[in-house]
């Protein structure tokens, strides 16, 4: 199975933008789709959104103003960026490969925690 | 957004304990809907898709079912390595949101 593994800054200022990449390592990027999902500390999870490989997207609603999934199929890499971010976009960032079928998230990073603070 | 409720938020088990969690959707979502475990510091895994699908290399003492807007992931035998928390999604419709999960800790 696919491994990921989330990288990027752990610390960033408030109203800048928060920049992940994900690395997929096992397996082709070129297929499935690719999603992430924040957790604040002690919190729930919060779906943020999926790219197919192709580009195409779709966003969290609630999200959907300041956030951009992007993939390089050439470095099996997708990234999200998030941009105008607060002290309530601090959390730990996951990537996840969705399966087909039911859409389950069924490979994840280990995870990055993101603080916003100055 | 489907907004998704589990209960109980927490409950206090035995191991050899049957364990039943509830998920309710706040419309159908037929039977797109996800189980997950996490444990302290590590991030989820797959237990459950599609209401009743077991994931591959998941012990077979979980299982789900359900569909509509009620679902329940029941755990025949809980051992030792099963405390942790356990999140439904529901991936019927974007957003595909979560509960708010369900801690299962030791009595």
């Amino acid at each position: 199975q696919v491994q990921l593994q989330e990288s990027g800054p752990g610390l960033v200022k408030p109203s800048e933008t928060l920049s992940l990449t994900c690395s997929v390592s096992g397996g082709s990027i070129s297929r499935y789709y690719w999603s992430w999902i924040r957790q604040p500390p002690g919190k729930g999870l919060e779906w943020i959104g999926f790219i197919y490989y192709s580009g195409s997207t779709n966003y969290n609603p609630s999200l959907k103003s300041r956030v951009t999934i992007s993939v390089d199929t050439s470095k099996n890499q997708f990234s999200l960026n998030l941009s105008s971010v607060t002290a309530a976009d601090t959390a730990v960032y996951y990537c996840a490969k969705v399966s087909s079928g039911y859409w389950p998230l069924d490979n994840w990073g280990q995870g990055t925690l993101v603080t916003v603070s100055s | 957004d489907i907004q998704m409720t589990q209960s109980p938020s927490s409950l206090s088990a035995s191991v050899g304990d049957r364990v039943t969690i509830t998920c309710r959707a706040s419309q159908s979502i037929r039977n797109y809907l996800n189980w997950y475990q996490q444990k302290p510091g590590k991030a989820p895994k797959l237990l459950i898709y599609a209401a009743s699908s077991l994931q591959s290399g998941v012990a077979s003492r979980f299982s789900g079912s359900g569909s509509g807007t009620d679902f329940t992931l029941t755990i025949s035998s809980l051992q030792p390595e099963d405390f942790a928390t356990y999140f439904c999604q529901q991936a019927y419709s974007t957003p595909h949101t979560f509960g708010q999960g369900t801690k299962v800790e030791i009595k």
